[in-house]
C-alpha cells in the first residue's frame, strides 16, 4: 500500500512564482525522499531529507520534514518552464533503512505556465 | 558511466508470451529495484535485492520473478504476461543519498 500521499494531485501556476507541494505518510520513518519525472521518462532523485533534519535546501529546491505530524513539504522558487514535471515523495518501504525499497505517493503534477 | 540501464525501451507481447526485462547499473551499488508504475500511479515495488545473491518480494511481485546475476545486473522476467501487467517497468539501484532509475520499459500486453 502507498505510504505517502502528495497534495495537490495537480498544480498549474505561472513562470516565476513558487510552487509548494505536501506529503503525508502514515509510519515512522528514518528519511524521506522527493523525485521529480519528466512525462515518459525515469525518475530523477531531488533531495533526500533525514528524519533528524527539519530543513534541508538544494538549489531552488527546499524541503521541510515535520516528524511529528507526518508530513513533508517541496518548495520550489522562482519556477521556470523547465520545472514542469510530476513530483512524487518516497518513503523507506519497511524497516526504514532504504535498502529494501521505497513506497510512493501519486505525484504532484506541476504545470509552469510560460 | 552510463548510471542505470534498462532494456527493451518498448515491448509489446501477446497474453501467455513470455521475457525478460534486462537491468545493469555501473556504479558498484549493493542493492537494485524493479518496480511498475500504472497511468497516474506512483512506483510500486515489484522485488528487490540487497546485495548480490539476495532477492526478496515486494509490494506486487505477483507474476514475475528475478534474478540477480551478479552485483551489475537485476533481471525481471514475466513468465506468461498478463494485460493486467501492462505498465512501464523501472529498474533503480541504491545510494544511501538517494536511490538512481532507469529510463524505463514500456511493455504493453495484448
Amino acid at each position: 500500500s502507498q505510504q505517502g500521499e502528495e497534495d495537490p494531485q495537480a498544480l498549474s501556476i505561472q513562470e516565476g512564482e513558487n510552487a509548494t507541494m505536501n506529503c503525508s505518510y502514515k509510519t515512522s520513518i528514518n528519511n524521506l525522499q522527493w523525485y521529480r519525472q519528466n512525462s515518459g521518462r525515469g525518475l530523477v532523485h531531488l533531495i533526500l531529507i533525514r528524519s533528524n533534519e527539519r530543513e534541508k535546501h538544494s538549489g531552488r529546491l527546499r524541503v521541510t520534514l515535520d516528524t511529528s505530524k507526518k508530513s513533508s513539504s517541496l518548495l520550489i522558487t522562482a519556477s521556470r518552464a523547465a520545472d514542469t514535471a510530476s513530483y512524487f515523495c518516497a518513503t523507506p518501504m519497511y524497516s526504514g533503512g532504504g535498502a529494501d525499497g521505497l513506497t510512493f505517493g501519486k505525484g504532484t503534477h506541476l504545470i509552469i505556465q510560460p | 558511466n552510463a548510471g542505470v540501464t534498462q532494456t527493451p525501451k518498448f515491448q509489446v507481447l501477446k497474453t501467455g508470451q513470455s521475457m525478460t526485462l534486462q537491468c545493469a547499473q555501473d556504479m558498484n551499488h549493493n542493492s537494485m529495484y524493479w518496480y511498475r508504475q500504472d497511468p497516474g500511479m506512483g512506483l510500486r515495488l515489484i522485488y528487490y535485492s540487497a546485495s548480490e545473491g539476495t532477492t526478496d518480494k515486494g509490494e506486487v511481485p505477483n507474476g514475475y520473478n528475478v534474478s540477480r546475476l551478479n552485483k551489475r545486473e537485476f533481471s525481471l522476467r514475466l513468465e506468461s504476461a498478463a494485460p493486467s501487467q501492462t505498465s512501464v517497468y523501472f529498474c533503480a539501484s541504491g545510494r544511501t543519498s538517494g536511490d538512481l532509475f532507469g529510463p524505463g520499459t514500456r511493455l504493453t500486453v495484448l
